[in-house]
């Protein structure tokens, strides 16, 4: 029964389309992400979602929108799909730690969605 | 921006020896995670250290963190085939404790 589960798996298509991939945890978690690998595994955050509210935005180009329909999903859409958004792109989710308490944010991975863009 | 910065880029062992890694960051933390990568999967979390700790112990694994110097290390002892993989250091950002960034990571290849 996989926690964190992305779809698909890998995605081959060509410059300019538009592509989605869709994310869903079954942990009860608050927070949604998703981060961004390249090739060299530089792992790098793009949104996150707390209960449905945007709460991170990183300088990310408008192309890419996430969407929140409930706070087990996070979907990613991607427009006008460019060579440089080839990648590998993770979902995570994490059970959000207080704000200013000592409590630890651990995120839970999925297994990843590899992106080809031609 | 990036917080931790691992270190070796790789590391190549035979099995039964001791793999250390180190992670150092620039702000001060509350805690610092580490995590595992198996080609082509995602990250695992393996261990979590706060600051107020200066060392944990989990299986195999032993962590230390030196907040004067803001690195942690990342000890692996007796390694294993299955242990070959990528580890990642990991530390909030900035004081939001949504904002989990990660290095570049250390590839740990175990030799049989």
């Amino acid at each position: 029964d996989t926690a964190v589960s992305q779809t698909p798996k890998y995605l081959v298509t060509q410059m300019g389309n538009d592509k989605s991939i869709k994310c869903e945890q079954n942990l009860g978690h608050d927070t949604m992400y998703w981060y961004k690998q390249d090739s060299k595994k530089f792992l790098k955050i793009m949104f996150s979602y707390n209960n449905k509210e945007l709460i991170i935005n990183e300088t990310v180009p408008n192309r890419f929108s996430p969407k929140s329909p409930d706070k087990a999903h996070l979907n990613l859409h991607i427009n006008s799909l460019e060579l440089g958004d080839s990648a590998v792109y993770f979902c995570a989710s994490s059970q959000v730690a207080k704000r200013g308490g000592s409590g630890a944010n651990v995120l839970t991975f999925g297994a990843g969605s590899r992106l080809t863009v031609l | 921006s990036q917080q931790g910065e691992e270190d070796p880029q790789a590391l190549s062992i035979q099995e039964g020896e001791n793999a250390t890694m180190n992670c150092s960051y620039k702000t001060s933390i509350n805690n610092l995670q580490w995590y595992r990568q198996n080609s082509g999967r995602g990250l695992v979390h393996l261990i979590l250290i706060r600051s107020n700790e200066r060392e944990k112990h989990s299986g195999r694994l032993r962590v230390t963190l030196d907040t004067s110097k803001k690195s942690s290390s990342l000890l692996i002892t007796a390694s294993r085939a299955a242990d070959t993989a990528s580890y990642f250091c990991a530390t909030v950002l900035g004081g939001s404790n949504y904002k989990l960034t990660f290095g570049k990571g250390t590839l740990l290849t175990v030799n049989p």
